[in-house]
């Protein structure tokens, strides 16, 4: 089992839609966790950090965390074609190490 | 705002040679890492540093060696090189000083490796 669990998809959303993306991990001593994009052949680009219980926005992107359920999810507000990539949640239980899941490829359709 | 550089962005080399990779921090970044990426696959981590000090190691073969130097450049040096080495390899960089951002880590571009 991995340490970091995603839902490999793809998932497809219409263009204007909230694409709600999932991740789960495994270890409890996580405290840090970290939402990349990643397009075909291009390295991840970090979109959100989030380090506490609750909801961080940042434009039209929030992130969720439940340490409880260990769970972290991104919502992604009036999707857009440019959206479409491979989102990558990671996890992170101390200093550096970070571990990253297994990507979920999301297609907004136009 | 500056990124992370590498070099070189591509490099077929044959199997049984050597290879170099280069990575150039975030300025004022002094944690550097190393992921292999092959296709359709997450980032694997190799291998980090801190302050020139290994403070990390992941599923980096024998074959494979690293360091960072004292201006915080970081080269990967790969020997033996096997097919199965064929992937992107990324670098990434951090702050130590970013308090609970500490390891917000960004991406370079990465440098394509094909073994033939």
């Amino acid at each position: 089992q991995k340490e970091v669990e995603q839902n490999s998809g793809p998932l497809s959303v219409p263009e204007g839609a909230i694409a709600s993306l999932n991740c789960t991990y495994s270890d409890r001593g996580s405290q840090s966790f970290f939402w990349y994009r990643q397009y075909s052949g291009k390295s991840p680009e970090l979109i959100m950090s989030i380090y506490s219980n609750g909801d961080k926005e940042d434009g039209r992107f929030t992130a969720q965390l439940n340490k409880a359920s260990q769970y972290v999810s991104l919502l992604i507000r009036d999707s857009q074609p440019s959206d479409s990539a491979t989102y990558l949640c990671a996890a992170s239980g101390g200093y550096q190490k970070v571990t990253f899941g297994t990507g979920t490829k999301l297609q907004v359709i136009p | 705002a500056a990124g992370v550089i590498q070099s070189p962005r591509h490099l077929i080399k044959e199997k049984r040679e050597t290879a170099t990779l280069k990575c150039y921090p975030i300025p004022r970044h002094d944690t550097v890492y190393w992921y292999q990426q092959g296709p359709g696959q997450d980032p694997q981590f190799l291998i980090s540093f801190y302050e020139k000090m290994q403070s990390d190691k992941g599923s980096i073969p024998d074959r494979f060696s690293a360091q960072q130097f004292s201006d915080y450049h970081s080269e990967l040096n790969m020997s033996s090189l096997e097919l199965g080495d064929s992937a992107l390899y990324f670098c990434a960089s951090s702050s130590a000083a970013g308090g609970i951002g500490a390891n917000e880590q960004y991406f370079g571009p990465g440098t394509r490796l094909t073994v033939t």
